[in-house]
């Protein structure tokens, strides 16, 4: 089974400036979560999608950061203008739908860098 | 209020010795879950062991174990003799319901760095 792909790997990009990232889930993973890990600290959910609808989105900075998730499969984040401190890795993890013991898949992560 | 907590910012362990990393979470609910990730230098968040909120046994996958003290709210992971390749972050989560029905999400704790000793 393919695991979550995540791109870029790496984003280095001036402050002002915006970036996307793209993710597509494990196949059939109805859930799929955007987390933002800062360094040292760990990881914090931004938004979580079931299908092609926002279940939680409330720690999202919506002034800057918009989601998409069409036709419930693959997702892009998007950050428009960064700032420094969006500095970090932005991780992006799948799971079937209403499955509790079932642990999030993740993907490799995309850093990035906002000088 | 933090829902998990990782006392131990960093761990030194030697080869071939157990260590245990702490994680205390606080929660009202009566169905919950537990999970511990490791997440090496490279990056990727690998999934290690879950405990359910009721199951009366402690989880155990090969060398991790997970020590449940359901009445104390901690669920600590117990690494048996450690390998050099054991050096990485440990998170801890706690599963919560989201707002969405049948849909869940996970917190995760600030993490444990552990370091193994030749």
């Amino acid at each position: 089974e393919a695991g979550v792909a995540q791109s870029p790997r790496y984003k280095i990009i001036e402050k002002r400036q915006s970036v996307a990232f793209w993710c597509n889930p494990i196949s059939g993973h109805a859930t799929l979560y955007w987390y933002q890990q800062i360094l040292g600290q760990g990881p914090k959910l931004l938004i979580q999608f079931q299908n092609n609808g926002v279940v939680d989105d409330s720690q999202l900075p919506k002034d800057r950061f918009s989601a998409e998730r069409l036709k419930g499969v693959d997702s892009t984040l998007k950050i428009q203008p960064a700032k420094l401190e969006d500095s970090a890795v932005y991780l992006c993890a799948s799971t079937p739908r209403g499955t509790g013991g079932s642990p999030l898949h993740f993907g490799n992560g995309t850093r990035l860098t906002v000088t | 209020a933090q829902k998990i907590t990782q006392t131990q910012p960093g761990m030194f362990v030697q080869e071939k010795e157990a260590v245990t990393l702490d994680c205390t979470y606080d929660t009202s609910d009566q169905s919950y879950g537990l999970f511990w990730y490791k997440q090496p230098s490279s990056g990727e968040m690998i999934f290690l062991i879950y405990q359910g909120s009721y199951d009366e046994q402690n989880a155990t996958e090969g060398r991790y174990s997970l020590n449940f003290q359901k009445a104390r709210k901690s669920a600590n992971l117990v690494i048996s003799a450690s390998q050099l390749g054991d050096s990485a972050m440990y998170f801890c989560a706690m599963r919560e319901l989201s707002s969405g029905a049948g849909s869940y999400q996970l917190t995760f704790g600030k993490g444990t760095k552990l370091s193994v000793i030749p």
